[in-house]
């Protein structure tokens, strides 16, 4: 069966210091990848969707970016966080032609 | 853009009570229409989906009706439990991509018995 793994699951950041999260997927091949930001109060923000390794699609011009390595590997990165990246973040996986999502558990990042 | 609009919370109902969450979108075409479930501390679940007009999604209880007519798809259930607290997310895929997936705020639900 297929899992997702998202880790770490709560992150305490300070102001300019870089991010790095990392989202796995087991048990398919080639599936979509999606990094979705959940800030206090306000629902899903799309932040980038990957349909294959090394193609990134950015959905919100932002502080972050993302990159696929591999290819059942997400990763979302900073250089420098700022206190608006604070969040809840969740990473995703579709199979091709399919219609549902499949989420991980989530990061919650506090940035201080 | 596309874009899916949820009646805001939270919606406090005492146990055995009619739920109703409003959901509607604004999309070019025909996109596929989803809610998806947030139990407290977990990632998001499907719940229910419909792919094209006048289809009725449903799962557990719930149900949702694809109304192109008023661009909606409200989640209703009968009878709610306490097991039925969470968050709902009403979500939607446009045709031109199915790639891609936006979601509606969220109606956080409260039960009590």
């Amino acid at each position: 069966s297929q899992t997702i793994h998202q880790w770490p699951a709560t992150l305490v950041q300070p102001v300019g210091s870089p991010l790095s999260l990392e989202c796995t997927v087991e048990g398919t091949s080639n599936p979509n990848l999606y990094w979705y930001r959940q800030a206090a109060g306000r629902g899903l923000q799309l932040l980038f969707y990957s349909v294959g390794i090394g193609q990134i699609s950015s959905e919100v011009p932002q502080n972050l970016s993302a990159s696929r390595p591999q290819d059942r590997q997400f990763i979302l990165s900073s250089k420098k966080l700022l206190l608006s990246d604070s969040g809840f973040y969740l990473c995703a996986w579709m199979l091709r032609g399919r219609t549902e999502a499949f989420f991980g558990q989530g990061t919650r990042l506090t940035v201080v | 853009g596309d874009s899916v609009t949820q009646m805001e919370g939270p919606v406090t109902l005492s146990e055995e009570a009619f739920l109703t969450i409003n959901c509607t979108y604004t999309a070019t075409g025909y996109p596929s229409l989803f809610w998806y479930v947030q139990y407290p501390g977990e990632g998001l679940q499907l719940l229910l989906k419909a792919t094209k007009a006048d289809d009725k999604g449903s799962n557990k209880g719930f149900e949702a009706t694809y109304r192109k007519e008023t661009t909606s798809f409200h989640l209703e259930k009968g009878s709610v439990q306490v097991s039925d607290s969470a968050v709902y997310f009403c979500a939607l895929s446009p045709p031109y991509n199915f790639n891609k997936f936006y979601f509606g705020s969220g109606t956080k639900l409260n039960v009590k018995p």
